[in-house]
């Protein structure tokens, strides 16, 4: 079965800091990665998205950035951190499947890190 | 700008009644349709999916689907107090061999009483 990490669970930065999280899925192999973004009171907000090793979409234009060195690691980052960085970072696999002769996936989220930014 | 609406909530259900959570979506493109979970603190999880018109049912869980209405619900049948959570639709309109973008709703507070 498939399992996804994220660590750390939960961070706090000051502004200005470097940020660095990471995110790995087991039991797959080439998976579409997502990184979202949840800040408090508000909705899911995405990120970035991989669909391969070295390629990465941005949807967002912001400070922070995104790498998949190998292809079961997603990594985000940060040269220096914004109080309105602060949020639930969320990383996410995608299982593609068919079914006659739709083809779809489903995203399946990690335990995610809670990053406070003082 | 794709968006999906949902009521934010609380929705307040006794214990065993049927809860209804409602969802609307502006891009007539979307394919696939989601509900997620998720508890206070914690990440969102996947209930079920549906991408054709009509009722899917999953244990206690249906999902229902109109696309003429840009529509999608989620009933929950004998709520129990652990149903007690915030409800995530999210929808996507997947391409092959692309990475789907859900486009997600901000979720209703679903409150089960004892």
């Amino acid at each position: 079965s498939q399992t996804i990490h994220q660590w750390p669970a939960t961070l706090v930065q000051p502004v200005g800091s470097p940020l660095s999280l990471e995110c790995t899925v087991e039991g797959t192999s080439n998976p579409n990665l997502y990184w979202y973004r949840q800040a408090a009171g508000r909705g899911l907000q995405l990120l970035f998205y991989s669909v391969g090793i070295g390629q990465i979409s941005s949807e967002v234009p912001q400070n922070l950035s995104a790498s998949r060195p190998q292809d079961r690691q997603f990594i985000l980052s940060s040269k220096k951190l914004l109080l309105s960085d602060s949020g639930f970072y969320l990383c996410a696999w995608s299982a593609i499947w068919t079914s006659g002769s739709r083809t779809s996936d489903t995203q399946y989220f990690g335990p995610g890190t809670r990053l406070t930014v003082l | 700008q794709k968006e999906v609406e949902q009521n934010s909530g609380p929705l307040s259900v006794p214990e065993g009644a049927i809860a209804s959570l409602n969802c609307t979506y502006s891009d007539r493109g979307s394919q696939s349709f989601f509900w997620y979970r998720q508890y206070s603190g914690k990440s969102p999880e996947l209930i079920m999916f549906i991408y054709s018109n009509g009722d899917k049912e999953d244990g206690r869980f249906t999902a229902q689907l109109n696309k003429a209405s840009q529509y999608v619900s989620l009933l929950i049948r004998d709520s129990q107090p652990s149903d007690s959570a915030t409800y995530l639709c999210a929808v996507s309109g997947y391409r092959t061999g692309t990475a789907s973008k859900l486009t997600f709703g901000t979720g209703t507070r679903l409150q089960v009483t004892l």
